[in-house]
């Protein structure tokens, strides 16, 4: 199974400033990746997929980067909205998910 | 605009079966280049996926529960079941549909873009 490694498990910004979130793969997925957010109460919403392309609907300032086994979302000026947890997900081999990264908007 | 609703028991008991069913409204399960998926989420914890059918209803699954799971379509009523057996306590989740759109072929990648809401099944007697 491949194992994907988020960091850090929680990270807290102000509003305006960016954020980086990243993800390790224990072997390459190439660029098979995808990105969620998920909020308290509600399923997962897809940002991210194909580890660059951003979903239908997706504001700009979420932007994802990498390939192989290292990946990085991107918040370039964050919004209160974006308070959720994040999860990284990949389809190369199976279906794996990180372990999710909590994002405080302070 | 397709839209996915889970459905079933919000309670089982250890040992039995736990049988849910995804509604797809505005679409076919047995046409285009998408896959039709079951995830849980233990409560507090995160994402696990379980399986998936092809829109030809091939079957796809974790095989860490493939030995208890079966999922299959009912292609008239555009409905897709997860049946999970000899259930305990660590089957207590919330447990999603979800459609996998194929990208570059369906093999690999792909984005799972449209969620039902979700529904919670516990694992109690």
């Amino acid at each position: 199974e491949i194992v994907l490694t988020q960091s850090p498990a929680t990270l807290s910004l102000s509003p305006g400033e960016r954020a980086t979130l990243s993800c390790r793969a224990s072997e390459s997925v190439g660029s098979y990746f995808a990105w969620f957010q998920q909020k308290p109460g509600q399923a997962p919403r897809i940002l991210i997929y194909d580890a660059s392309i951003r979903a239908t609907g997706i504001p700009a300032r979420f932007s994802g980067s990498g390939s192989g086994t290292d990946f990085t979302l991107t918040i370039s000026s964050l919004e209160p909205e974006d308070s959720a947890v994040y999860y990284c997900q990949q389809r190369n081999t199976g279906v794996t998910f990180g372990q999710g990264t909590r994002l405080d908007i302070k | 605009q397709v839209q996915l609703q889970e459905s079933g028991p919000g309670l089982v008991k250890p040992s039995e079966t736990l049988s849910l069913t995804c509604t797809v409204s505005g679409g076919s399960i047995s046409s285009g280049e998408f896959f039709w998926s079951w995830f849980r989420q233990p409560p507090g914890k995160g994402l696990e996926w379980i399986g998936y059918i092809s829109s030809s209803g091939s079957p796809y699954y974790n095989p860490s529960l493939s030995s208890r799971v079966t999922i299959s379509p009912d292609t008239p009523k555009s409905q897709f079941s997860l049946k999970l057996n000899s259930v305990t306590a660590a089957d207590t989740a919330v447990y999603y549909c979800a459609r996998l759109r194929c990208t570059s072929g369906c093999s690999r990648g792909g984005a799972f873009d449209i969620w039902g809401q979700g529904t919670m099944v516990a694992v109690s007697s």
